[in-house]
């Protein structure tokens, strides 16, 4: 069955310096892969998505991760963060078989130290 | 993307009653999903709700409790019935504008649900 492992609960850097979130998945096939950010109060905004190609995709407000199958892992990078990037990061894998589903992980708080 | 609406954005309910919350989308779509969020915990799906059939729950939540309709394809509400304070949660909808094919998924702001 499809699972998804962000090994970090809780995560502080410092303002400006640069961020790795870690997720590791279990699927069978070509994963389609997405990283979700949900900000206090706030519903769950894309960040980016992996579908094929590429394995560095490019994100919204300065986000980037890295597909390595070898490694079966999709971590979030952003090379300055921003105190306004303090959320809670989602990593999530696509359950396949057209059905729309997500299997979500289970969260990293990112912490912004000014 | 898809601009999505949920309704209430919070409430504070009694125990033993019932809240229906409501999700609209812009567009139409085919497949919209509903999510629970128990305090600091990641998103539990609770059912597909696709329009024309009736919903699919996942193991653990049962339509008794949770009643969804579908009545439109940009229209859907979740009522959580017999409400106690373990049903405590963030309430979320989603949709899939292609019809599941790429699994992605596009949220509304939740329904911040409190039981006393």
């Amino acid at each position: 069955a499809q699972s998804v492992t962000q090994p970090d609960i809780h995560i502080t850097v410092s303002e400006g310096a640069s961020l790795e979130l870690r997720c590791n998945y279990s699927y069978g096939a070509t994963p389609y892969l997405f990283w979700y950010v949900q900000s206090p109060g706030q519903g769950l905004q894309l960040l980016l998505k992996y579908f094929s190609g590429d394995t560095l995709v490019q994100g919204i407000k300065g986000f980037e991760a890295e597909f390595k199958r070898s490694q079966s892992s999709f971590n979030l990078r952003k090379p300055s963060v921003h105190w306004s990037d303090a959320a809670e990061y989602f990593c999530a894998v696509g359950a396949g078989s057209n059905t729309g589903k997500l299997i979500f992980g289970q969260g990293t708080t990112l912490q912004v130290k000014p | 993307s898809a601009v999505i609406s949920q309704k209430p954005s919070r409430d504070i309910c009694q125990r033993g009653t019932s809240l229906t919350i409501q999700c609209q989308v812009d567009s139409q779509v085919t497949m919209m999903f509903w999510y629970r969020q128990q305090p600091g915990q990641s998103l539990t799906l609770i059912a597909t709700a696709n329009q024309g059939s009736e919903a699919t729950y996942e193991s653990g939540f049962v339509i008794d409790k949770f009643p969804i309709s579908r009545p439109n394809l940009t229209f859907s509400t979740l009522t959580v019935s017999n409400m106690s304070p373990e049903d405590s949660s963030i309430y979320l909808c989603s949709v899939d504008r292609a019809g599941g094919q790429y699994n992605e998924q596009f949220f509304g702001p939740g329904t911040r649900l409190t039981v006393l």
